[in-house]
């Protein structure tokens, strides 16, 4: 069983389209992400949900939109999509357990705006 | 706050001689380390993980981390290279309430016949 699922796996798109990707982990965990790889690889948060509550939100243009519909879930919509949006989105869930805790990453969504 | 520096962004080495990642860090709190790998066009996957318990750490096929607070450093090594390890290595930081990740650029391993 795959822990932290995300769909779909790759998407080509044009440029002010409206698109989602979601993300499902079934790992029990309680903290869910969002993170965004660049061309160049790197990569940042974008996002963080604590039992469906946001945590973590980082300087993110307002067309990105995250919705944690219970704590196994968290799916990221994007408006009027813009070829600056073109990268690799990685979900991830974690959970503390005292001071040793995990982070599990999904396998990415490839976006490609055009 | 926290940050990563990955001193070489990209390394190569022949197949069957050792691998040495550089790694150093700041931050602000008792911080947790973290390296993961990215074979091309594949997910991040968990290579080894420090939780201020041994700082000597081991993790997958072979690779293990030192942390040495005192320059703070969490350097990946492996004796043996193989073809296999080619991929992109990140060393990532967490720390603090919301216990984000920071991660570094990343280092790109070449693994040479």
């Amino acid at each position: 069983d795959t822990a932290v699922s995300q769909t779909p796996k790759y998407l080509v798109t044009q440029m002010g389209n409206d698109k989602s990707i979601k993300c499902e982990q079934n790992l029990g965990h309680d903290t869910m992400y969002w993170y965004k790889q660049d061309s160049k690889k790197f990569l940042k948060i974008m996002f963080s949900y604590n039992n469906k509550e946001l945590i973590i939100n980082e300087t993110v243009p307002n067309r990105f939109s995250p919705k944690s519909p219970d704590k196994a879930h968290l799916n990221l919509h994007i408006n009027s999509l813009e070829l600056g949006d073109s990268a690799v989105y990685f979900c991830a869930s974690s959970q503390e357990r005292g001071l040793d805790y995990g982070y599990t990453f999904g396998s990415g969504t490839r976006l490609t705006v055009v | 706050a926290q940050s990563v520096t990955q001193l070489d962004s990209h390394v190569s080495v022949s197949e069957g001689t050792p691998v040495l990642l550089r790694c150093n860090y700041s931050s602000s709190y008792s911080p947790s380390l973290f390296w993961y790998v990215q074979h091309p066009n594949k997910g991040l996957q968990l290579l080894l993980k420090y939780t201020s318990a041994a700082t000597l750490v081991k993790g997958i096929n072979g690779f293990e981390a030192e942390f040495k607070k005192s320059e703070t450093s969490f350097h990946l090594t492996k004796p043996s290279a193989h073809m296999s390890d080619a991929a992109e290595y990140f060393c990532v930081v967490s720390g603090g309430s919301a216990r984000q990740l920071t991660f570094g650029s990343g280092t790109q391993l070449t693994v040479l016949p």
